[in-house]
């Protein structure tokens, strides 16, 4: 079945990058995705990528895909105190079945 | 849109009670999704619709919970009893082709 893992924690100072990194199991995966989750909040969807890219830069962040090794990545640059939250890799298909989280990753952002 | 709409967004009952979770996805979704999150665990899948109809409730526990799309802007999900071990975050989401947004979840207490 489809399986996705992170690292637990992060720890990285303040304007710093932070780098976050995922791997997939499932080959027939055609998005994958970040998210954030903030205390007591839902999960904000930050962006996503199509399988057959390589790379999507949305300001501050950076997504790397691997396809060939299954390895997803989000790069924040200038990391702030505000981006201290969960992130959570994700994978899916076009639409035939639910999205797979992996147990996330705890981001800490020290001053 | 103002996004996915979940109601409550806390809940406290005593074992034994009837509980019953709501959600509106975004106009236009065809796929809604109903997780669950702890700690121990992290997201679960508990089931999904397409075009209101279930296409896989494999997540869900027990026969304790049920869930219904009777229209495409409205899904409920429903814990009849409840038990302690029932507590959680649950989360709604709704999704087209790429993107999937999440409500803001329930916080359910089962004392």
């Amino acid at each position: 079945g489809e399986d996705v893992e992170q690292s637990l924690f992060l720890s990285v100072r303040e304007g710093d990058s932070s780098v976050i990194n995922c791997t997939y199991t499932d080959s027939s995966s055609t998005y994958l995705y970040w998210y954030k989750q903030e205390p007591g909040a839902g999960l904000q969807l930050l962006t996503y990528i199509f399988s057959n890219m390589d790379m999507k830069q949305d300001q501050r962040l950076t997504v790397l895909l691997n396809k060939k090794d299954k390895h997803l990545s989000l790069r924040i640059a200038d990391t702030q105190t505000g981006d201290s939250a969960i992130y959570f890799c994700a994978e899916g298909d076009t639409g035939r079945r639910a999205l797979t989280f992996g147990s996330g990753t705890r981001l800490q952002v020290q001053p | 849109d103002a996004g996915v709409i979940q109601s409550p967004r806390h809940e406290v009952t005593e074992m034994g009670q009837e509980v019953t979770l709501r959600c509106k996805p975004i106009s236009g979704h065809d796929y809604l999704f109903w997780y669950r999150q702890t700690m121990m665990r992290g997201l679960e899948l508990l089931i999904y619709f397409n075009n209101n109809v279930p296409i896989d409730d494999s997540g869900m526990p027990e026969d304790r919970f049920s869930a219904k799309m009777p229209n495409a802007s409205f899904s409920t999900l429903k814990i009849q009893p409840s038990e302690p071990r029932d507590s959680a975050v649950y989360f709604c989401a709704s999704r087209d082709r790429a993107e999937a947004f999440f409500g803001q979840g329930t916080r359910l207490t089962v004392v």
